[in-house]
């Protein structure tokens, strides 16, 4: 069966800090991989998604980066933090034409 | 385009009906729905399919009307663990699942 990871669960950073976020699926291969934002109480934000490796599509222009460095990791990452990067990160993976799984999300907080 | 979702919140008691709505501007192929638990990651219910397509999942069933380009969700006698915020993700180029979510409806089932 498949399952995805999403670590870590929550984290707490300064303004200004870097950002490195990871995301592994296991038990399927070329999966379409998604990084979402959810700000409180919101919906859900897609950032990027992946078709494959190190093929990246940004959403939303932003502070945030992703790489798909093999076929079934994907990391979002920030060279600098801002305040308003604070949220719930979820990474989603799915096959063509299916439904999108989600991670157990990254909640963070940016002081 | 994010899709718009009505009502936005929903209050009601185990064992009572309600219809929540997900309504796009732009022609669809697709409508997922998802549910999600405060603090937890959304869970996939179902896909809807152009073409009038209904759906069930457990007690909740949904239709997708591709020429009013909305679908709606029915809780039929629902369940305390009903409860939760419920998005609707809508696809309108087939095959990319690139979804478009709205900001959601949130359902609280008392006893």
């Amino acid at each position: 069966s498949q399952t995805i990871h999403q670590w870590p669960a929550t984290l707490v950073q300064p303004v200004g800090s870097p950002l490195s976020l990871e995301c592994t699926v296991e038990g399927t291969s070329n999966p379409n991989l998604y990084w979402y934002r959810q700000a409180a109480g919101r919906g859900l934000q897609l950032l990027f998604y992946s078709v494959g490796i190190g093929q990246i599509s940004s959403e939303v222009p932003q502070n945030l980066s992703a790489s798909r460095p093999q076929d079934r990791q994907f990391i979002l990452s920030s060279k600098k933090l801002l305040l308003s990067d604070s949220g719930f990160y979820l990474c989603a993976w799915s096959l063509v034409g299916g439904e999108q799984f989600f991670g157990p999300g990254t909640r963070l907080t940016v002081l | 385009q994010q899709p718009v979702q009505s009502p936005q919140a929903v209050i009601l008691r185990e064992g009572e009906d309600a219809v929540i709505n997900c309504s796009s501007s732009k022609a669809l192929y697709s409508v997922h729905w998802y549910r999600q638990k405060h603090g937890e990651a959304p869970v996939f219910l179902m896909i809807l399919l152009k073409g009038g397509e209904q759906k069930g999942h457990e007690k909740i069933s949904a239709s997708f009307n591709e020429k009013k380009q909305q679908s709606s969700l029915y809780l039929t006698a629902s369940q305390l663990s009903y409860s939760g915020t419920y998005f609707c993700g809508t696809e309108s180029t087939p095959g990319n699942n690139r979804l478009a979510f709205g900001k959601g409806n949130q359902v609280v089932v008392i006893p």
